[in-house]
């Protein structure tokens, strides 16, 4: 079994620049979530995509948006980067049911805003 | 606005003792609740889990405790051993599609 997966691990950017990660699902789920976690803070929710439709979304502005593709692997699109869009983005995966609730994260993409 | 607290940045436990991580909510509409660990360099790893018609749940040397009057929920992990240094996540739902995170307890068992 294939566990969640995320690229690139480190990525620079300049601000203003757009950014897209990647993140691909564990086998079997059909639903990915994204989170942004700063230094010292846990991750927050950014949004979170069910059969390539976006089903929730937490406190982010529009430039921050998502795809989710047929094969349930997922994209973070962030347009217009600030300084403060510095941050580990984990993008987890689940199986989406009324009943579940666990999901299973990758290791991150590590994303720097000069 | 912070709706998941965890108010303790780190705990030091001496191995074979117990550890016990606390966190707090302000949000009564949360229905279930569950713990994450995390090492170095790696996402978040599912620990366990409890929902709100529980007030108890175990797995193990774990144990989530649950207290829906006072807004509070603690895990126990009984014996404590050197592999579960890393920073324990508290998190908490309303329904499958929001989850919100603590900041984080950085816990460190000392052989």
């Amino acid at each position: 079994e294939t566990g969640v997966t995320q690229s690139p691990t480190h990525l620079i950017k300049t601000r203003g620049q757009q950014v897209t990660l990647r993140c691909s699902s564990q086998s079997g789920h059909n639903t990915v979530s994204w989170y942004q976690q700063a230094l010292g803070q846990g991750p927050q929710f950014i949004f979170q995509y069910y059969r390539e439709e976006e089903n929730g979304r937490g406190n982010f502005p529009p430039r921050f948006s998502g795809l989710q593709f047929p094969n349930y692997s997922s994209e973070l699109n962030v347009n217009a980067l600030e300084l403060d869009d510095s941050a580990l983005y984990l993008c987890a995966s689940s199986f989406w049911q009324a009943s579940s609730y666990e999901q299973y994260f990758g290791p991150g993409t590590r994303l720097t805003v000069t | 606005d912070q709706q998941v607290k965890q108010n303790s940045p780190s705990l030091s436990v001496q191995e074979g003792r117990i550890s016990i991580l606390n966190c707090d909510y302000t949000n009564s509409m949360f229905d279930y609740f569950l713990w994450y660990k995390k090492y170095p360099a790696e996402g978040p790893t599912f620990l366990i889990s409890i929902s709100s018609i529980k007030d108890k749940n175990e797995d193990g040397r774990f144990t989530v405790f649950l207290n829906k009057s006072a807004k509070h929920l603690s895990l126990h992990i009984v014996p404590s051993q050197p592999g579960d240094s890393a920073v324990y996540f508290c998190a908490a739902s309303e329904g499958v599609n929001q989850f919100y995170f603590g900041t984080g307890t950085s816990l460190t068992v000392i052989p």
